[in-house]
């Protein structure tokens, strides 16, 4: 099994909502991502978690918690969010060894805020 | 930051055609991975190529990788209509944190039937 599997694939959440992203992969990969892709620019970095324990976090606002609750699950948890926030969310994994190697992604959350 | 930088931003071709993109970067990197994605749907990797390593094929796609002006391209022979969509590169480096992926801007190729 090769696949990352996120739902929802879309949602639409008021300013005062709280949802939750959910990544599922079955590969026994170690690292998992989540990534902000806005239109026509490329994935930018929010979160990595290695061996369960967030070890990136890129300056991402308080609003947007996520959350690993085991090798195989990653959740992003969402609450009062902006407009400027709708975007596809991308989740993504990888081994986790000294050369890096490939990252599998998911197909996407895309997000509307209003 | 971005580290990764396209070039061209787009590219249109006719099928048939061969179709090079070019990407730049800053820092020292473990590797160099090129990415596709349709879209709005998630990317898909193609190819890797390690720092130590000047060139690449996978089947009609060839990477090459020159460290020294830190650069690389994908050259993708006898483009299909199917082969319309974005390309990433991303430099791979690890730093106290682990390893960290940076893509580039992106190239929009389209490929007209």
């Amino acid at each position: 099994d090769t696949e990352v599997t996120q739902t929802p694939k879309h949602l639409v959440m008021g300013m005062t909502n709280k949802k939750s992203l959910k990544c599922e992969q079955h590969m026994g990969h170690r690292a998992m991502y989540w990534y902000k892709q806005k239109a026509k620019k490329p994935p930018e970095l929010m979160f990595v978690y290695s061996y369960e324990k967030l070890s990136i976090n890129e300056s991402v606002p308080s609003r947007f918690s996520p959350e690993c609750p085991n090798s195989s699950l990653l959740n992003l948890h969402l609450h009062a969010l902006q407009p400027e926030d709708s975007a596809l969310y991308l989740c993504a994994s990888s081994q986790v060894i000294p050369s890096g190697e490939t990252q599998y992604f998911g197909p996407g959350t895309r997000l509307l805020v209003l | 930051s971005q580290q990764g930088e396209e070039d061209p931003q787009a590219l249109s071709i006719q099928e048939g055609e061969n179709a090079t993109m070019n990407c730049s970067y800053k820092t020292s990197i473990n590797n160099l991975q090129w990415y596709r994605q349709n879209s709005g749907r998630g990317l898909v990797h193609l190819i890797l190529i390690r720092s130590n390593e000047r060139e690449k094929h996978s089947g009609r796609l060839r990477v090459t990788l020159d460290t020294s002006k830190k650069s690389s391209s994908l050259l993708i022979t006898a483009s299909r209509a199917a082969d319309t969509a974005s390309y990433f590169c991303a430099t791979v480096h690890r730093d106290n944190y682990g390893q960290n992926f940076v893509f580039g801007p992106g190239t929009r190729l389209s490929v007209l039937p």
